[in-house]
Formats: structure tokens, C-alpha cells, sequence
């Protein structure tokens, strides 16, 4: 399976502040997906970043407050724009791989997430 | 987004009992997976299913895909201190677009 690196790891932030994630996967990857996790919840699924074009969102989830970047198959960010209290969550990069290189794909590996935390 | 149901929300057992859990949807998924999570970190992948019906084993481990596809069972067997943790399911509906359950919480008593 790939090796998923999220920077930062955690941060405490200002209400009003944006923060960018940075997702560096050590091999190339077609599908990089970021989703949300607050306090005792579990994961909601933000938006798949496409590499050269838009990321594609999720109910609920708009460019403005969270714009993605994939400037390549190796690297994307996430911004969490304007944030307030609510946005305190653990932020979680993943990539579609395989296990053990079978020929099986559609496997979901995550990164060790950013912890956010908003004053 | 799609809703996957979890049950139980939490469990409470005795060092090397079994555990059961399962996961429901609404929706028909091609694949089923089931992660574990640790405090502090991201989900790690215990089991991928791919057809219905398939029955996987990873170790004390094992998973079903319901003949529905709109169902996935997970056990665990003999547990062990080291199994507590939260874990969640998760379905690809349309090839590449993950879902996650609500989670089931296991505490395992010494």
C-alpha cells in the first residue's frame, strides 16, 4: 500500500484564519479523496481532488471554504477557509491502491490525518 | 452523502470472547471494506470484500459481504486487549466513492 504524509499533523488556529493540508503520497496515485472527521464521528467524505481539474464536491462541501489542489499524481492540498469552532475536526488525505499489489483495487488507504483544532 | 449503519454503536466484552458486528445500507455497494482506528491516528485497512456472498479472513478476523450487497458483517474472534479501538465499515457505491458507517466502539476487559 502507498505511504500517505499529511502536514501538519495538528494545529490550533484562529476563528477567521484558513489553514492548507498538504497530502504527499510516495507513489502515483489516480484517486486522492480527502474527507473530515469530527470529535467522536465518523469519516464524511469531502470532495475526490482531480488531478488538472476541479475537485469534484460532496453535498454540503463547497470550493470557497474548502479549495483542493492536485497539481500532480503525487501531492494535493486541502484549505480550510474562514474557520470558525465547528471546523475542528481531523482532516484525513486518502488514495485508492491494493493491497499487496493484487490485481483487486478499490481499496481506501488513509494518511494519519490533521488534527485541527479552532479558538 | 450515503448512510451506512453500524451496529453495535458500542461493546463492553471479556478478554477472548468474539465480537460481531455488521454494517446496513440502503444502497447496493460493489465493494466492502472494514478499518480499524486507533486514537490519534487514520483508519487502517483490516479486510477488502469484492463479491456477495464472499466470506474473507485476515487472522482472528473475518468478514462477510452480504448476498445483498447492502449489508457487511465483521467478526472477531478471541479477542484480545490490543483489539480496542474503533472500527467502521465503509462502501464504494460507484467505483472509487467511499462511504463510511457510523463506527462501533470496542472495549475489551482484561
Amino acid at each position: 500500500s502507498a505511504v500517505i504524509s499529511q502536514k501538519p499533523s495538528r494545529d490550533i488556529c484562529q476563528r477567521g484564519t484558513s489553514l492548507t493540508i498538504q497530502c504527499q503520497v510516495d507513489s502515483q496515485v489516480t484517486m486522492m479523496f480527502w474527507y473530515r472527521q469530527q470529535p467522536g464521528q465518523s469519516l464524511t467524505l469531502i470532495a475526490t481532488a482531480n488531478q488538472g481539474s476541479e475537485a469534484t464536491y460532496e453535498s454540503g462541501f463547497v470550493i470557497d471554504k474548502f479549495p483542493i489542489s492536485r497539481p500532480n499524481l503525487t501531492f494535493s492540498t486541502l484549505t480550510v477557509s474562514n474557520m470558525s469552532p465547528e471546523d475542528s475536526s481531523i482532516y484525513l488525505c486518502s488514495v485508492v491502491g491494493s493491497l499487496g499489489g493484487s490485481a483487486n483495487t478499490g481499496e481506501l488507504f488513509f494518511g494519519e490525518g490533521s488534527r485541527l483544532t479552532v479558538l | 452523502g450515503q448512510q451506512l449503519n453500524q451496529s453495535p454503536q458500542s461493546m463492553f466484552i471479556q478478554e477472548g470472547e468474539d465480537v460481531s458486528m455488521n454494517c446496513t445500507s440502503s444502497s447496493i455497494f460493489n465493494t466492502w471494506l472494514w478499518y480499524k482506528q486507533d486514537p490519534g491516528e487514520g483508519p487502517v485497512l483490516l479486510i477488502a470484500l469484492y463479491k456477495a456472498g464472499e466470506l474473507t479472513s485476515n487472522g482472528r478476523l473475518t468478514a462477510q459481504f452480504g448476498t445483498t450487497r447492502k449489508d457487511s458483517f465483521l467478526n472477531i474472534s478471541a479477542s484480545i486487549p490490543s483489539d480496542v479501538g474503533i472500527y467502521f465499515c465503509a462502501g464504494d457505491l460507484t467505483g472509487n466513492q467511499f462511504y463510511f458507517g457510523t463506527g462501533t466502539s470496542l472495549t475489551v476487559i482484561p
